[in-house]
């Protein structure tokens, strides 16, 4: 089965980028989806179609995909933007999610 | 403005088969594309796929959980509805419903607040 691997925590530093990766374990998916997670909160659509934004969503959120690893910066980041990050795919008409990066802003 | 909402028992007993719906507006599941999913999130852990049903009725499981889900859709309504046997302690988590949009990417742009299950033990 596919499955999609993300660092558990990652840490960023007020106003510096940060980037959370996802792996799959093969070359898989054509596109990659981005949730962002605050606590005690629903998931929110950040990135769809590895890069699309939806509206409402501030640009210093950005995806990219290099085939098999999907990657979501944040540039500039701010305390707001401490929360859990998901990534997500669709594979053989199967959804697929990452397990989870916490991004912590220091 | 899309919406959905959760709703069905706060506890389920082991063994027992949890139904859940989904109701929702600011769309309609008969249009081309439109899909609901059905994700869970046990306390403290990350997200997990359950069940997607689309537009034209087909539906998609997650292997690891097909043989226990079960999810339908009332088009008129607007609902959907969500069905797992034989509940077990490890169920306990945070249903979500979401909208799917299938383009052809399946992604989830707007989720419904979550309602918490708990089996005990």
């Amino acid at each position: 089965s596919y499955e999609l691997t993300q660092a558990p925590s990652v840490s960023v530093s007020p106003g510096q980028t940060a980037s959370i990766t996802c792996s799959g374990n093969r070359l898989g998916p054509k596109y990659f989806s981005w949730y962002q997670q605050k606590t005690g909160q629903s998931p929110v659509l950040l990135i769809y179609r590895d890069s699309g934004r939806p509206s409402g969503i501030p640009g210093r959120f950005s995806g990219s995909n290099s085939g098999s690893t999907a990657t979501l910066t944040i540039s500039g980041t701010q305390a707001m933007d401490e929360a859990d990050y998901y990534c997500q795919a669709w594979d053989s008409n199967t959804v697929v999610f990452g397990g989870g990066t916490k991004l912590t802003v220091l | 403005q899309i919406t959905l909402k959760e709703s069905g028992p706060t506890m389920v007993k082991p063994t027992q088969t949890l139904t859940l719906t989904c109701t929702f507006s600011g769309f309609s599941l008969s249009a081309n594309g439109e899909g609901v999913g059905w994700i869970r999130q046990p306390p403290g852990e990350a997200l997990e796929w359950l069940a997607l049903i689309h537009w034209d009725g087909d539906k998609f499981y997650n292997p690891s959980l097909k043989s226990r889900l079960a999810v339908t859709k009332d088009t008129p309504k607007n609902q959907v509805v969500l069905t797992l046997t034989d509940m077990d302690p490890v169920d306990t988590a945070t249903y979500f419903c979401a909208h799917g949009n299938l383009d052809p990417h399946q992604y989830f742009d707007s989720w419904g607040q979550g309602t918490l299950i708990t089996v005990p033990s």
